[in-house]
């Protein structure tokens, strides 16, 4: 069975700062991890996923996300915050080859102009 | 990336009623998924939604209160049974897809609210 726990709730941070989204998974197997954004009233977009090839994960908008097996971590950042970027983010889990995601509780994200 | 397509998008029931929700892909997936996310909170895995046979529901979830469907490899529906307010949430539907076959992506969800 896996689990993810997401380190704070709410993150604030000011426009140009780094963004720093905690993710912790446990996994009785080798996972594949996703990172998905929801901006207020729409859906899940995919940021990035880990599917075990390269442990640096590039993704859209600018984020991306480093798979540390020793720590069971996959953190989401962002050099530098842009307004748009308030939103609510979600990591989330599978075994591979399941697809069967565990999220997160998710981490609100607001930025100051 | 798939283009998924739900409907209704939103709609606001009555309690005892049910309702169904469509998911159209723009191209064969292999594998389709139904969420829940309730006001507030993170998403829940329903079933996975088998083309041909029964669905697979996820502990806490049953036929008989989500009836699921999946005649081919393109479409799904959800139906929400016998509703009542604990029932308003958005609905997701995601595929598996991608070049690589690992990527999953979701539907903008179908919003529901339970008078």
């Amino acid at each position: 069975a896996q689990s993810v726990t997401q380190l704070g709730s709410h993150v604030s941070v000011s426009e140009g700062a780094l963004v720093l989204l905690r993710c912790n998974y446990s996994s009785s197997v080798p996972p594949y991890l996703f990172w998905y954004v929801q901006y207020p009233n729409q859906g899940l977009q995919l940021l990035l996923k880990y599917t075990s090839a390269a442990t640096l994960v590039k993704g859209i908008n600018g984020f991306e996300a480093e798979f540390k097996k020793s720590e069971t971590s996959f953190h989401l950042t962002k050099p530098s915050a842009h307004m748009s970027d308030a939103a609510e983010y979600f990591c989330a889990v599978s075994e591979q080859g399941d697809y069967k995601l565990s999220f997160g509780a998710g981490t609100t994200v607001t930025v100051r102009a | 990336s798939a283009v998924i397509s739900q409907k209704p998008s939103r709609d606001i029931c009555q309690r005892g009623t049910s309702l169904t929700i469509q998911c159209q892909v723009d191209s064969q997936v292999t594998m389709m998924f139904w969420y829940r996310q309730q006001p507030g909170q993170s998403l829940t895995l329903i079933a996975t939604a088998n083309q041909g046979s029964e669905a697979t529901y996820e502990s806490g979830f049953v036929i008989d209160k989500f009836p699921i469907s999946r005649p081919n490899l393109t479409f799904s529906t959800l139906t929400v049974s016998n509703m009542s307010p604990e029932d308003s949430s958005i609905y997701l539907c995601s595929v598996v897809t991608g070049i690589d076959g690992h990527t999953i992506y979701f539907g903008e969800g179908s919003w529901l609210t339970v008078v």
